[in-house]
């Protein structure tokens, strides 16, 4: 199946610190990738849909000068969390599409996720 | 609007004894609906996933789900629990697309336990 990496796994970075996230598409192209954040024994909130060349969208709540995304090529998406504070500790994740349309019926795959705590 | 409801947010057995997740939905459209799995500190692991065909999807590991139309639901069952099936159990349903890529929501999650 089709496979999606993050990079860093884990990352400890000091409070006003910005920390940048990197999901790659490792066997296929998506024009279309997600970033998620879940909360200890919570389920995954969608933050935006990263795409490719263009902006990303942001879900209603979620600061966008606060996590950049850029969506650089059909198999890079990147999240920065900008000056980063205590509060932002949380596991992300990101997904990708393994088709190129976007249909309801596409398998999204997911990366393994990046903790971050912030001291 | 979309929506999954995962009844239970913990499930404990023995193993060797089946399982059953419970999972319900709403949506305006029909949906394409799919289990995933996540293990501890691990990303999420596609199970199974229904999308208008067979109504009885068979997955890895042995585990399965039925979509039934008039309970809107999409049950997750495997005859008999493994110690590895612990983990964390979402159901989730895909949006249709109205730009590039479709969304999805999930459900809340329910944490498997197995007992020896």
């Amino acid at each position: 199946g089709a496979v999606v990496s993050q990079h860093p796994s884990r990352v400890i970075c000091k409070s006003g610190t910005s920390v940048k996230i990197e999901c790659r598409s490792l066997d296929f192209q998506a024009t279309t990738m997600f970033w998620y954040r879940q909360f200890p024994k919570k389920s995954l909130m969608l933050m935006a849909t990263s795409n490719e060349g263009s902006k990303a969208t942001y879900e209603q709540g979620v600061e966008k000068d606060k996590f950049l995304i850029n969506h650089a090529s059909l198999t890079l998406s990147t999240l920065t969390v900008t000056s980063a504070h205590p509060e932002d500790s949380s596991f992300y994740i990101c997904s990708a599409n393994e088709g190129l349309a976007g249909r309801s019926t596409d398998t999204q795959y997911f990366g393994p996720g990046t903790r971050l705590t912030v001291l | 609007a979309q929506s999954v409801t995962q009844l239970d947010s913990h499930v404990s057995v023995s193993e060797g004894t089946p399982v059953l997740l419970r999972c319900n939905y709403s949506s305006s459209y029909s949906p394409s609906l799919f289990w995933y799995v996540q293990h501890p500190n691990k990303g999420l692991q596609l199970l199974l996933k229904y999308t208008s065909a067979a109504t009885l999807v068979k997955g890895i590991n042995g585990f399965e789900a039925e979509f039934k139309k008039s309970e809107t639901s999409f049950h997750l069952t495997k005859p008999s629990a493994h110690m590895s099936d612990a983990a964390e159990y979402f159901c989730v349903v895909s949006v249709p697309p109205g730009g590039a890529g479709n969304m999805l929501t999930f459900g809340g999650g329910t944490r498997l336990m197995v007992k020896p």
